[in-house]
């Protein structure tokens, strides 16, 4: 059974492009989150998604990011404009099912956002 | 304040020796505690997690939590070189399954 998958796992875009990021779960994972974490800091929640819904996006900046996860494919974390301020590692996670108890989340390798 | 409080370290202990990490949290309705070990430029992976106060054992690694004062410890005994790596403790905040991450401490084991 794979892993949780993310790619790019480098990503390079200047001032102003768009920064498009992919997450697929562990097989039979319907959660995902989006993570970021700053050089020197720890992780901080983003989004978090089941198959079609956007359950909680409070981590989420207001503008220029937003976050997916369609019926067929991956989670897409897709960030509009960059700033060099978006430069971070980017993590996925995703488990098997929320409940109402602890879930263990599995995250990717991460994805290494740099912004020229 | 910060909900979840780490000394980002970075730590240098020799091998063999027993290390301890720590944490403090603010709000007293946690109940899960998480500890993460982060190798360089990989993902976190799960080490062990207690709910409540006390202790639980795997192993070369210990997790204590004591609620009373909000903190929450992470032991390694006979530590070698490959327990080199960011270690993060991680509150589970209820509800959404989200994950409140403190900083992460740096340990490096030299032989």
């Amino acid at each position: 059974n794979a892993g949780v998958m993310q790619n790019p796992r480098h990503l390079v875009r200047r001032r102003g492009q768009e920064a498009r990021l992919r997450c697929s779960p562990m097989k039979g994972h319907s959660h995902v989150y989006w993570y970021r974490q700053l050089p020197e800091e720890g992780l901080k929640f983003m989004v978090y998604l089941q198959k079609e819904n956007i359950i909680d996006e409070s981590g989420m900046p207001k503008e220029r990011f937003s976050a997916e996860f369609p019926k067929e494919g991956p989670s897409i974390l897709r960030i509009q404009q960059v700033v060099r301020g978006d430069s971070a590692a980017y993590f996925c996670a995703s488990c098997e099912d929320r409940g109402f108890h602890l879930d263990t989340q599995y995250f990717g390798p991460g994805t290494r956002l740099t912004v020229l | 304040q910060k909900e979840v409080e780490q000394d980002p370290g970075p730590l240098s202990v020799p091998e063999g020796a027993i290390v301890s990490l720590n944490c403090t949290y603010s709000n007293s309705a946690f109940q899960y505690f998480m500890w993460y070990r982060q190798y360089s430029r990989k993902g976190p992976e799960l080490l062990m997690y207690t709910y409540s106060s006390g202790n639980k054992e795997d192993g070369r690694f210990t997790a204590q939590v004591d609620k009373s004062s909000k903190y929450i410890s992470l032991f390694i005994r006979d530590s070698q070189p490959s327990d080199s790596a960011t270690y993060l403790c991680a509150i589970f905040s209820g509800g959404y399954n989200k994950l409140i991450f403190g900083a992460g401490t740096r340990l490096a084991v030299h032989p």
